[in-house]
């Protein structure tokens, strides 16, 4: 079946540090890939999403490179800011209807 | 009108109780989850509705009950739960293609129910 596998935290990074975390999956076919964010006390976000190989998706700063050949979606950030703390989870779409997430990292940006 | 409004935010019940959680969302969507989240995990998937009809059951226990009254509508009714069942219960939707269940669309969550079970 789909899987997402994807680094535990929390990570801890100073304001304006970069940001990476990474997200491999395993799937049949050709999934979509998304990065969801979810802040305290509230549900989920979607952050960006690719759909195809070689995709990048981006928003806020974030970026992630559907990468086939290495099977991941890593997400990125040049410069982090404090109001980006939140836990992010990587996941797939790729069978009817089913959306599979990974654990969740939690992001805390100190000033 | 792109939010999925979901009441009530918090709930506290008793073992014997009966409760209802609600789902609303008024985007034309015609899939809806339910989704249960436990603190520092990720969301787990519950049911799915397709046009009203439930298409996903995963394997949860009767104990939970979905209902789809219409396509803006989806409750989830609660009967002897235990207090492991406490958690933060999560309701989405996406967009439906003619052409069949297989979407890149994005799920659009609401903000969650909060139950504890006492």
């Amino acid at each position: 079946g789909n899987s997402v596998t994807q680094m535990e935290g929390p990570v801890t990074l100073s304001e304006e540090a970069f940001l990476t975390i990474n997200c491999t999956y395993t799937a049949t076919g050709y999934p979509s890939l998304f990065w969801y964010v979810q802040y305290p006390g509230e549900g989920l976000q979607l952050l960006l999403k690719a759909t195809k190989a070689d995709d990048k998706g981006s928003n806020k700063g974030f970026e992630a490179t559907y990468r086939k050949e290495t099977t991941s979606f890593h997400l990125e950030k040049g410069s982090v800011q404090v109001s980006d703390s939140a836990v992010y989870f990587c996941a797939l779409s790729g069978g009817y209807q089913k959306v599979t997430f990974g654990i969740g990292t939690k992001l805390q940006v100190i000033p | 009108d792109t939010e999925v409004t979901q009441t009530p935010k918090h709930l506290v019940m008793g073992m014997t109780n009966k409760k209802s959680l609600k789902c609303e969302q008024h985007m034309g969507h015609r899939a809806m989850y339910w989704y249960k989240q436990k603190a520092k995990k990720p969301p787990e998937l519950m049911f799915v509705y397709s046009y009203e009809k439930l298409s996903i059951n995963e394997s949860v226990p009767s104990r939970f009950s979905p209902e789809c009254p219409n396509s803006s509508l989806l409750n989830l009714h609660l009967h002897a739960l235990q207090p492991e069942d406490s958690a933060l219960y999560l309701c989405a939707s996406r967009p439906l293609f003619l052409t069949g269940g297989r979407t890149n669309e994005k799920l659009f969550f609401g903000s969650g129910t909060q139950l504890s079970v006492l």
